[in-house]
């Protein structure tokens, strides 16, 4: 069974202030995505990363894929209120695979 | 259009009652996946279509039934639900060769 670690689990902080956020298994996954979700809402897709080494900006959000494809980090600069969510990361075991396994989440408040 | 769409976007039912969730897409995707997500969890997977078959079925009970009559609709019925049956239903559809998901807006399901 596959298993990607999310870390922290939550996090509070000003604004202004910035934070990574951490995803990480034993297993290569051939692709990993990063979602926000707000509450009662769908989670929306941020990024996927495909390469080892692989590194991804969206304006302040800075993504980047592990080198052995294990493990993946989500670095947020500045960070404003309308970050506020819940960051999931979720893997793609291989080619064609259907599934993917998720993190469980961290909880991000940013306080103005 | 990169959207998935979901009606309704509640729903109150009893264990009695037979209603059906719909999720609709028209980005060509060829997958389409149910996914059932609690509070403070992750999305955990239900069952996905690939070209309009059942390719997987998590061992969801049979009071879940779903339905894709062509490759941008997908059904979910529901009869003789639980109360621990409450939870936010997502839709998602992927293309294949990263298996990017993207969600929609979810129904909130209460059984009561």
């Amino acid at each position: 069974t596959q298993l990607l670690e999310q870390s922290p689990q939550f996090l509070s902080i000003q604004e202004g202030e910035n934070l990574t956020v951490y995803c990480n298994s034993s297993s290569v996954f051939s692709s990993l995505q990063w979602y926000r979700q707000e509450p009662g809402e769908g989670p929306v897709l941020l990024v996927t990363v495909v390469t080892g080494g692989e590194v991804k900006k969206l304006k302040r959000l800075t993504f980047q894929f592990g080198d052995a494809r294990k493990d993946s980090s989500l670095h947020i600069t500045a960070a404003q209120p309308g970050d506020t969510g819940l960051y999931l990361c979720a893997g793609v075991s291989g080619a064609g695979s259907y599934q993917l396994t998720f993190g469980k989440g961290t909880k991000l408040s940013v306080i103005p | 259009d990169t959207e998935v769409t979901q009606t309704p976007k509640h729903l109150v039912m009893g264990m009695t009652n037979k209603k059906s969730l719909k999720c609709e897409q028209h980005m060509g995707h060829r997958a389409m996946y149910w996914y059932k997500q609690k509070a403070k969890k992750p999305p955990e997977l239900m069952f996905v279509y690939s070209y309009e078959k059942l390719s997987i079925n998590e061992s969801v009970p049979s009071r879940f039934s779903p339905e894709c009559p062509n490759s941008s609709l997908l059904n979910l019925h529901l009869h003789a639900l639980q109360p621990e049956d409450s939870a936010l239903y997502l839709c998602a559809s992927s293309f294949k060769r990263y298996n990017e998901q993207f969600f929609g807006p979810g129904t909130r399901l209460t059984v009561l």
